[in-house]
């Protein structure tokens, strides 16, 4: 069974960091690009950031670029988030989600964890 | 940057009634289009991919159908548990949302 487990949310401050993990498993994780993926509170889906299957390359959203860094480690089936300079804006569920095809960059999700709530607040 | 456009936001209606969702490209995508139902408090599924293709576990009543900017998700006879958001996705774009409710 394919399965992806956040965890790492909580409450922070504004201004703080945080970092997220998505720990893989039930599929060779070093075949498959992933994503982050947020929704704030009531809100709809705001992709953040990719990263290849050899975390070679990443891609973020103008949104978070210069302050969220993806990253993974292939030796341990975890993807990362550091998330830093924190902004009330930030406040969401963080959601990590597999690319739908092997070594494929770009495409549909699936599957996608159930996610970890960050709030943001002073 | 490609945009996509849901409509309706919010669609009412009743189990065993057919659901039509559309989603509208700002450009062209092909068929690089995809589609996910999201129940609250719980994570995305993935429900079509590429237009028309139904994901692993994916009801037959669900289809997706269109081509270039001009996309549909069909629920062919609504079941109690269908009542949702649905979002469609190409790359990193995902349409705002359309609430389906009884």
């Amino acid at each position: 069974q394919v399965l992806l487990v956040e965890s790492g949310g909580g409450a922070v401050q504004p201004g703080r960091s945080l970092r997220l993990s998505c720990e893989a498993s039930g599929f060779t994780f070093s075949h498959y690009a992933l994503n982050w993926v947020r929704q704030g509170p009531g809100k709809g889906l705001e992709w953040l950031s990719l990263i290849s299957d050899d975390g070679t390359r990443t891609y973020s959203a103008d949104s978070v670029k210069g302050r969220f860094t993806i990253s993974r480690d292939n030796s341990k089936n975890i993807l990362y988030l550091q998330m830093n300079s924190l902004t009330i804006d930030d406040t969401a569920v963080y959601y990590c989600a597999r690319m739908g095809v092997p070594g494929a960059i770009l495409g549909w999700f699936d599957p996608w964890g159930q996610g970890t709530l960050v709030t943001v607040s002073s | 940057e490609i945009v996509l456009t849901q409509s309706p936001g919010t669609l009412s209606l009743s189990p065993g009634e057919r659901a039509t969702l559309s989603c509208r490209a700002s450009q062209s995508i092909n068929r690089y289009l995809a589609w996910y139902q999201q129940k609250p408090g719980q994570a995305p599924r993935l429900l079509i991919y590429d237009a028309s293709n139904r994901a692993t576990g994916i009801p037959a009543r669900f289809s997706g159908s269109g081509s270039g900017t001009d996309f549909t998700l069909t629920i062919s006879s609504l079941e109690p548990e269908d009542f949702a958001v649905y979002y469609c996705q190409q790359r990193t774009t995902f349409g705002q949302g359309t609430r389906l409710e009884i």
